[in-house]
């Protein structure tokens, strides 16, 4: 069974601080890896993505580091902000011709003031 | 655009009765896909589709059903209601590449078997 493991679980962060949360894989056939964001009662948005051939990338406060060889990509979130509390998810995406998104378990972050 | 649409947004079921879930998309997408949500478990595919006339399982199918006539419409059938079935059901599109892979989700349907 794939699976991308993600942790923590929950995630408390002062307001203007630096939120993290990570996120391994075991099949190294996985060629797309986005993260998404869900607000209660709503469906989860694309936050940002990543491919395996870059190690970095960065839109606005919002970063993903990504390590090949660990099998590893997390999400920094800098200066955190209360309207960025949320659940964050990280996925995967199938490789070799499958486009289906195997997802972490999620992460809930609230940010305080 | 109205993006994904999802009905209804709630429902309550008796434990053995049925119902369509329905989910309809604007964006003339190809692939259409049904995930449940329950809490701390993250997402589940159900059931997926790469275009009109053709679906596949995904890791949690038993209980349900879809077709797909059109490529707006990807509606899952649920026969026979369990209490298991009790969950958060998204539908998402998508018109994926080689290099990038947005779905765009519905607002969900919540539903409570009992």
């Amino acid at each position: 069974q794939q699976q991308v493991k993600q942790s923590p679980q929950s995630l408390i962060v002062q307001k203007g601080g630096i939120s993290i949360i990570n996120c391994a894989y075991e099949n190294t056939a996985f060629d797309y890896f986005p993260w998404y964001q869900q607000f209660p009662g709503k469906g989860p948005a694309l936050l940002i993505a990543i491919r395996p051939d870059v190690s970095e990338k960065k839109e606005g406060r919002f970063t993903i580091s990504f390590n090949k060889s660990a099998k590893q990509f997390s999400l920094h979130i800098m200066d955190s902000q209360p309207g960025d509390s949320a659940t964050y998810f990280c996925a995967a995406r199938g490789g070799a011709g499958s486009y289906q998104l195997t997802f972490g378990k999620g992460t809930k972050l609230s940010v305080i003031p | 655009n109205a993006g994904v649409t999802q009905t209804p947004k709630f429902r309550i079921l008796k434990i053995g009765q049925s119902m369509t879930l329905q989910c309809t998309q604007d964006m003339n997408h190809n692939y259409m896909y049904w995930y449940r949500q329950d809490p701390g478990m993250g997402l589940k595919l159900i059931y997926y589709s790469v275009g009109a006339g053709i679906t596949d399982k995904g890791e949690v199918p038993n209980g349900y059903n879809v077709s797909r006539s059109t490529t707006e419409d990807f509606p899952l059938r649920l026969e026979l209601a369990a209490p298991s079935q009790t969950s958060v059901y998204f539908c998402a599109s998508s018109f994926p590449t080689a290099y990038q892979e947005t779905q765009y989700f519905g607002p969900g349907t919540r539903l409570l078997v009992l």
